[in-house]
């Protein structure tokens, strides 16, 4: 089965980072782009973040532009969100997706990040 | 939400619902890449509909996406209790990032 399993969420200080994983199983990760997408409790989706196959083509959205950064690895299946100078309003549930992002055909179950003092 | 959609929805087992999804000429009205996809809490969100009206293989045809102007429009049928669920559409944006709605949630 196509699978993508994330992982790293917690609990932090604002200000403090985190790193997300997205582990990928059941088709050949490096043939397609992928995506972080996330989730404030009450809230629609919002894209963060999109990376090319190669690594090729990255972008952000604003909101995350210079504190966040993508990248994967392709020898281990995996994607990540290196995420720094986090803020109360980036506490929400982080999603891996696959594809471009206006087709995000395989997602993730999600994990959680509190940004809280 | 760049998109809006209403915020609940409702049917009973049987019958049909349609969800909407309102933009601008400028995403939903200008191209044909919107999507839908479906939500239980605490699971993997699921592609429904991409481009307006594709299904992924494996999507009942109880699904269906259609759009007109600047909007677009989710309609399930025949209604069954695994139906409920958060819908939520999204749609490509040109050089501006992909929209998203502030999602549905559909009581069967």
């Amino acid at each position: 089965d196509v699978q993508l399993v994330e992982s790293g969420g917690g609990l932090v200080q604002p200000g403090g980072s985190l790193r997300l994983s997205c582990s990928a199983s059941g088709y050949r990760f490096g043939g397609y782009a992928m995506n972080w997408v996330r989730q404030a409790p009450g809230r629609g989706p919002e894209w963060l973040s999109y990376i090319s196959t190669g690594s090729l083509n990255i972008h952000y959205a604003d909101s995350v532009k210079g504190r966040f950064t993508i990248f994967r690895d392709d020898a281990r299946d995996s994607l990540y969100l290196q995420m720094n100078s986090l803020r109360d309003e980036d506490t929400a549930t982080y999603y891996c997706a696959r594809g471009p992002d206006y087709r995000l055909d395989v997602w993730g179950q999600g994990t959680t990040v509190t940004v809280s003092s | 939400s760049a998109l809006t959609q209403p915020p609940s929805a409702s049917g009973s087992p049987g019958q049909s619902v349609t969800i909407s999804c309102t933009g601008t000429s400028s995403d939903v009205g200008m191209y044909n890449y919107v999507s839908w996809y479906q939500h239980h809490p605490g699971k993997a969100p699921k592609l429904l509909i991409f481009e307006v009206s594709g299904r992924p293989s494996g999507v009942p045809d109880r699904f269906s996406g259609s759009k007109s102007g600047n909007t677009a429009s989710l309609t399930v049928s025949d209604l069954q209790a695994e139906d409920e669920a958060d819908y939520y559409c999204s749609s490509y944006a040109g050089n501006n990032p992909v929209v998203f709605g502030g999602g549905t949630r559909l009581t069967v």
